[in-house]
């Protein structure tokens, strides 16, 4: 099975641009979570997406925003893009069970966004 | 709200040295804990998970409620064990998604 990709691998924006970072999941995964890491601030969530719904939400601001696909991919945007956005922006897919049972989530390898 | 910290940003030991990677929490509730590794220019993956009590390439983590910890040690550390190691924590299955990382812990294992 393909790993979780994502697209594009690199990226350079300047401030006040706007940026959209996709992520496939792995075929048959139904849950893409989407993760900021930083050297400050490490790995921080911001969101995730199920069944085309926003489930969770983590502790950023409304520029930052997402979506999901019927297909399960996944896109996020970033508008009006700060420096401190640039960062390594971290995708997971996990496979969702209707019984609540735990699925482990599988990591794409990043989007690296520079802010200039 | 739920936190996660690892107090040691580097940890450097020889080669059959035990390791001790510390992790401590802090959630009111009964949370899922996990460590992640990630070795240089691979992913980030799943090392252990709290519930499944197995032992993953030497590593073993118990959970300790009364202390809020969740510590990774291996008897013995060997060169490849060389990595960036990440306690997270999950609220519960149940909540979806959304792992709470702690800052991180590089493992350089000397030969």
């Amino acid at each position: 099975k393909a790993g979780v990709t994502q697209t594009p691998r690199y990226l350079i924006k300047t401030r006040g641009q706007q940026v959209t970072l996709s992520c496939s999941p792995i075929s048959g995964h139904r849950s893409v979570s989407w993760y900021q890491q930083t050297p400050g601030q490490g790995l921080q969530f911001l969101f995730e997406y199920f069944s085309e719904t926003q489930r969770n939400k983590g502790n950023f601001p409304g520029r930052f925003s997402g979506r999901q696909f019927s297909n399960s991919r996944s896109e996020m945007n970033v508008s009006t893009l700060e420096l401190g956005d640039s960062a390594l922006y971290l995708c997971a897919s996990s496979l969702v069970s209707g019984s609540n049972l735990w699925n482990e989530q599988f990591f794409g390898p990043g989007t690296r966004l520079t802010v200039l | 709200a739920q936190r996660v910290t690892q107090p040691e940003k580097l940890l450097s030991v020889f080669k059959g040295a035990p390791v001790e990677l510390k992790c401590n929490y802090s959630y009111s509730g009964s949370p899922e804990l996990f460590w992640y590794v990630q070795y240089s220019r691979q992913r980030l993956q799943l090392l252990l998970r709290h519930i499944s009590r197995e032992s993953i390439k030497g590593f073993t983590a118990d959970l300790n409620k009364g202390e809020t910890s969740f510590h990774l040690k291996k008897p013995f550390a060997q060169e490849e064990d060389s990595a960036m190691y990440y306690c997270a924590l999950e609220r519960s299955s149940r909540a979806g998604n959304m792992l709470t990382f702690g800052g991180g812990t590089r493992l350089m294992v000397k030969p």
